[in-house]
């Protein structure tokens, strides 16, 4: 069970590039989502989805943009690249339930450290 | 305006002792707290949570209090160990959002 797995670990991009930065999950996870970490900022929500063909943006969602074709698969896309998005980026994942099932951690992948020059 | 609050930036504490890691919220909309552990070049994993009808949850040598009229939660660990060396953040959410609020993390230094 690998759990949430994001690719690459590690990417350099120059200003203006676009590239997409990869996360699956296979614990068939309804909800996922895409976090950045930045010193003294602690984890900022940029994009999630509740379901496939469902997505709505966090809290700093400008400059990226995600989909969700599929249950296992979030993709979050890079469209122009700015030194500003140097970050480190956390996908999480999550079962979704109700009624005593609906409080659910969610899982971590191990981060893609991107940096924009 | 941050709804969740870890004041203490850092916190060092010896081999075999208690460690407290404290959080405070100011959203009392907030029913479901959890605390998770950063190493370095790790994604953040799940240590422990409570929900808002309990006030203490344990497992194993972590232990969260939850007290709701002061909107403050705590994690204790006992006894501490050097492995537990780490970033501890603290998260809310409530009602049926699913997005969690973080605080900023607080880092463990456990001295051997």
């Amino acid at each position: 069970n690998a759990g949430v797995t994001q690719t690459p670990k590690f990417q350099v991009l120059k200003t203006g590039q676009s590239m997409t930065l990869q996360c699956a999950q296979d614990m068939n996870h309804e909800y996922m989502s895409w976090y950045r970490q930045d010193p003294g900022m602690g984890l900022r929500l940029i994009h999630y989805s509740v379901g496939a063909g469902i997505t709505d943006q966090g809290e700093v969602p400008n400059g990226y943009n995600v989909s969700r074709s599929t249950t296992e698969d979030f993709p979050l896309r890079l469209l122009s690249a700015a030194p500003s998005q140097t970050s480190v980026y956390f996908c999480a994942s999550s079962s979704t339930g109700t009624g005593r099932t609906r409080n659910q951690p969610q899982h971590f992948g191990d981060g893609t450290r991107l940096s924009i020059l | 305006d941050q709804q969740v609050k870890q004041n203490s930036p850092s916190l060092s504490v010896q081999e075999g002792r208690i460690s407290i890691l404290n959080c405070d919220y100011t959203n009392s909309m907030f029913d479901y707290f959890l605390w998770y552990k950063k190493y370095p070049a790790e994604g953040p994993t799940f240590l422990i949570s409570i929900s808002s009808i309990k006030d203490k949850n344990e497992d194993g040598r972590f232990t969260v209090f939850l007290n709701k009229s002061a909107k403050h939660l705590s994690l204790h660990i006992v006894p501490s160990q050097p492995g537990d060396s780490a970033v501890y953040f603290c998260a809310a959410r409530g009602g049926n959002n699913r997005k969690l609020i973080w605080g900023l993390g607080t880092s463990l230094a456990v001295n051997p």
